[in-house]
């Protein structure tokens, strides 16, 4: 089956530093999913890629899948407070693309 | 619409118990996730439902466990004769993917928190 590993685990940041989140398949990603999940609550959509290469931008918050579809990075700009949580790339697998699964996830704390 | 609800948000229950969990997803989206997730990881797959079809079903669920769709509008996930090792956030989502491999855009409740003692 594919799995999704993402790193780091965990990542303590200070207020306004750059921090990169990296999710690597073991099997060509066909979407690329990644949600933020408040402690103790449920997911929130970020963003979605499809194409190798693409790159997708919200507010101070970007995401990059590789030209080869195996892996994608999530880059957090001069990060805020408001941009603590678990960070989580998901992926559609299985006979019809039904089954939908996540990393492990990567809790980030960021220091005022 | 209101996004998915799921109910109720806690349940703590003894060893040995019964509990159901309750997921009202998105008015229009055919196609209904439970997961759950353990501290310091991510949502594991439960099962999953197109309509009222149950399509898929991990491992993970044992015959305690048990998910229905009737009508294909609500769900519910019921624990039987639960397990500390249950004690575990329930997390329900629902989509409505466009074309085989298109957009799956998951959209999640809030979770349904179960503590069994």
């Amino acid at each position: 089956s594919q799995e999704l590993e993402q790193s780091p685990q965990s990542l303590i940041v200070q207020e306004g530093k750059n921090l990169t989140i990296n999710c690597t398949s073991s099997k060509t990603l066909y979407g690329l999913y990644w949600y933020k999940q408040k402690y103790g609550e449920g997911l929130i959509f970020l963003m979605m890629l499809q194409k190798g290469g693409e790159e997708k931008s919200h507010e101070k918050i970007t995401a990059k899948l590789d030209e080869k579809k195996q892996q994608s990075s999530l880059h957090i700009t001069a990060s805020q407070p408001s941009h603590a949580g678990i960070y989580l790339c998901g992926a559609l697998q299985g006979y019809n693309f039904n089954k939908f699964y996540f990393g492990s996830g990567t809790k980030l704390n960021v220091k005022p | 619409d209101t996004g998915v609800s799921q109910n109720p948000r806690h349940k703590i229950t003894k060893r040995g118990q019964n509990v159901t969990f309750r997921c009202d997803p998105i008015s229009e989206h055919n196609r209904l996730y439970w997961y759950r997730q353990t501290l310091g990881q991510g949502p594991e797959f439960l099962t999953y439902f197109q309509n009222e079809a149950q399509l898929e079903k991990s491992r993970l669920l044992s015959d305690r466990f048990s998910a229905e769709r009737p009508k294909g509008s609500f769900s519910t996930l019921e624990i039987q004769r639960t397990e500390q090792g249950d004690s575990a956030m329930y997390l329900c989502a629902s989509s409505s993917r466009t074309g085989l491999a298109g957009a799956n855009v998951l959209t999640f409740g809030a979770g349904s928190r179960l503590t069994v003692l």
